[in-house]
């Protein structure tokens, strides 16, 4: 079964360069979520759209912006990179947003130097 | 005080034991929960949703204490390959103040010859 898609997989940037990951959904999933996982650290909620809206928003920072698109990829930009923003980048996906069960992709890990 | 907690281990077993993490959560509002596994460096994947009635999938079992806002997970006959890390997650849904996950610290799990 398809799964979710990220790109690239692997990202190294320097400081206050600009990054920007690629996420794309189960299909016929319409909601995608954003997560940053740091070092030793629990995955963080950053951001999530529904039916390319917006629905919620975490701990992203303002450096840091987000969309969905038409055909429900999402793209995660993050300007003015900092070491701090060193991790790995989940997106996930699920039908609906009514609690229903999210799937994640493989990752990105950004590597800021 | 973190919205979920887990004992973060290690737990050291030999192969063929049973092992149990249990989890608690601090926000009632919460409404869907799950225990997902992430092995090093992976994204982390769904195990199991948890229920009140209590759910068992192959050597897994799944409880939950709405009550007492506490949820476990029992594996019975470790495998080697169940060596990982064992998210509490949940989820406080749309109503009850969005749709994102929650994470754990994590229980890592070391099952030994």
């Amino acid at each position: 079964a398809a799964g979710v898609i990220q790109s690239p997989r692997h990202l190294i940037k320097e400081k206050r360069e600009t990054a920007t990951l690629k996420c794309y959904p189960i299909p016929r999933h319409d909601t995608v979520y954003w997560y940053q996982q740091g070092p030793g650290q629990d995955p963080q909620f950053l951001i999530s759209f529904y039916e390319k809206m917006q629905s919620d928003k975490g701990s992203i920072p303002d450096r840091f912006s987000a969309q969905q698109f038409s055909d429900y990829h999402s793209e995660l930009n993050m300007s003015s990179l900092e070491l701090g923003d060193s991790a790995l980048y989940f997106c996930a996906s699920s039908l609906g947003q009514g609690g229903e069960t999210q799937y994640f992709g493989p990752g990105t890990r950004l590597l800021v130097l | 005080r973190k919205e979920v907690e887990q004992d973060p281990g290690p737990f050291n077993v030999p192969e063929g034991a049973t092992v149990a993490f249990n989890c608690t959560y601090s926000n009632s509002a919460s409404q869907s929960f799950f225990w997902y596994r992430q092995d090093c460096r992976k994204e982390p994947k769904l195990l199991m949703s948890v229920y009140s009635s209590g759910n068992e999938d192959g050597r897994f079992t799944a409880q939950l204490n709405r009550a007492s806002q506490y949820i476990s997970l029992l594996i019975r006959d470790s495998k080697l390959s169940d060596s990982a890390t064992y998210l509490c997650v949940v989820n406080r849904g749309v109503t009850g103040g969005g749709n994102k996950l929650t994470f754990g610290t994590g229980t890592q799990l070391k099952v030994e010859l």
